[in-house]
This record gives C-alpha cells, structure tokens and sequence, in this order.
C-alpha cells in the first residue's frame, strides 16, 4: 500500500539557518503531494502541494518539489523565524489508494530558537 | 469563515467506559473524515463520509467504533467500551473537494483511557 517516510526529528535550528526536511514515498499510479504542518494547539493546515511530477508547491517561503525519479518531496525554507516551529507532514492521495484518503507520515517536530 | 469545530478538547475517561465525540464541519463541506493520531504517529483515516452516507469505512474497528453523520453536517464518533490503545488525538476534517487534498482539520480531542 501507499506509504510516507519523514527524517526523524525533533529538529533544532536557530533563526535564520536553512530548512530542509526530508520526505519519500511509496505508492503506485501518480499520487498528489502535500506537506501539512500543525503548531502548537491547532490543526492542521495545508502548508503546499504539488500533483504531478515536477511541479513545485510554495507558500510562506516553504517550497517542495515532486520527484517522481527519487520519490521525494522535500520541504525546504532558507531562512526559518521562530514562528515556524511546528510540527511538518508529509502526506499523499491517490496513487494505489483513494483519492480522498490522505497517507501520511510520522510528522517531524521543528523548533526554531531566536 | 469558521473552521471545524471539535468537542470536547481533552477526555479522561477509564477503560471499558465509553466516551463520543463531537464534530461540527466547515458549512457547505459534503466531505467530512475521522482520523486517528497516535503519539508520534500521523494520522490515520477512520471513517468518510459524502454527506449523510459512509462511503470508507474499511479502517474503522467496528466491534468498538461506531460513528453518525445525521443531516449530513454534524458527526459524532463514539467508542464502546474504550481500551487503553485507544489513547490518541481525534481528528476531524471537511473538504469541498476531498480529492484535492484540500481538508480543514479541528483541534482534535486528545483522549486518554486509564
């Protein structure tokens, strides 16, 4: 079935150094892409996408690129502020699964320090 | 506009009691799905539905699980009995357009069995 692997967190990082969390997948046919983050007492929230190989999805200075060839889609942020400490997903629809199921991963704990 | 409610935020509860909850979605959101988050997990999908009509429930363990979308608005998710393992956040999510990856996630309810 359709799976999503996340680096292990927690990840620390002060105030202005460059993001990157890894993400891969598995699944069959061509699934859509998404990072998810949730801060601290919220819900989650879409944070980008990206639905066919190639694209690039952005929002807030996030940016993840689908590579179907590596079966990745890393988020990456080149300057972080303290406000992006959150928890980040990566998930999937589609490919073997349902369209309208999400798959994700086991979320990766960010905390920025000023 | 206002986002998904969920009720309560937090449950203590002792195992073999049972426990529901309560999720109001996004007005005019057909779509609406349970999901479960372990500790240190991702969530996992529950239950959708379209409407009033529960079109996945493969992950659902019917044997304690029960859930109710009356009206095709609210949802209630209930357990009966609940057991230790059934410790984890609740989370509810609408969609206009499930396929999308779109959802509007609550807060969730944290529940804790003892």
């Amino acid at each position: 079935g359709d799976s999503v692997t996340q680096m292990e967190g927690p990840v620390t990082l002060s105030e202005e150094a460059f993001l990157t969390i890894n993400c891969t997948y598995t699944a069959t046919g061509y699934p859509s892409l998404f990072w998810y983050v949730q801060y601290p007492g919220e819900g989650l929230q879409l944070l980008l996408k990206a639905t066919k190989a190639d694209d690039k999805g952005s929002n807030k200075g996030f940016e993840a690129t689908y590579r179907k060839e590596t079966t990745s889609f890393h988020l990456e942020k080149g300057s972080v502020q303290v406000s992006d400490s959150a928890v980040y997903f990566c998930a999937l629809s589609g490919g073997g699964g349902s369209n309208y199921k999400l798959t994700f991963g086991k979320g990766t704990l960010l905390t920025v320090n000023p | 506009e206002a986002g998904v409610v969920q009720s309560p935020r937090y449950k203590i509860i002792e195992k073999k009691q049972p426990v529901a909850f309560w999720c109001n979605p996004i007005s005019g959101h057909n779509t609406l799905y349970w999901y479960r988050q372990n500790l240190g997990q991702g969530p996992e999908l529950l239950i959708r539905y379209e409407n009033e009509e529960a079109v996945d429930d493969s992950q659902l363990p019917k044997d304690r699980f029960s859930a109710e979308r009356l009206k095709g608005v609210d949802s209630t998710l209930k357990i009966q009995p609940a057991e230790l393992g059934d410790s984890a956040v609740y989370l509810c999510a609408s969609s206009l357009d499930g396929s999308q990856g779109r959802y509007t996630f609550g807060s969730g309810t944290r529940l804790t069995v003892v």
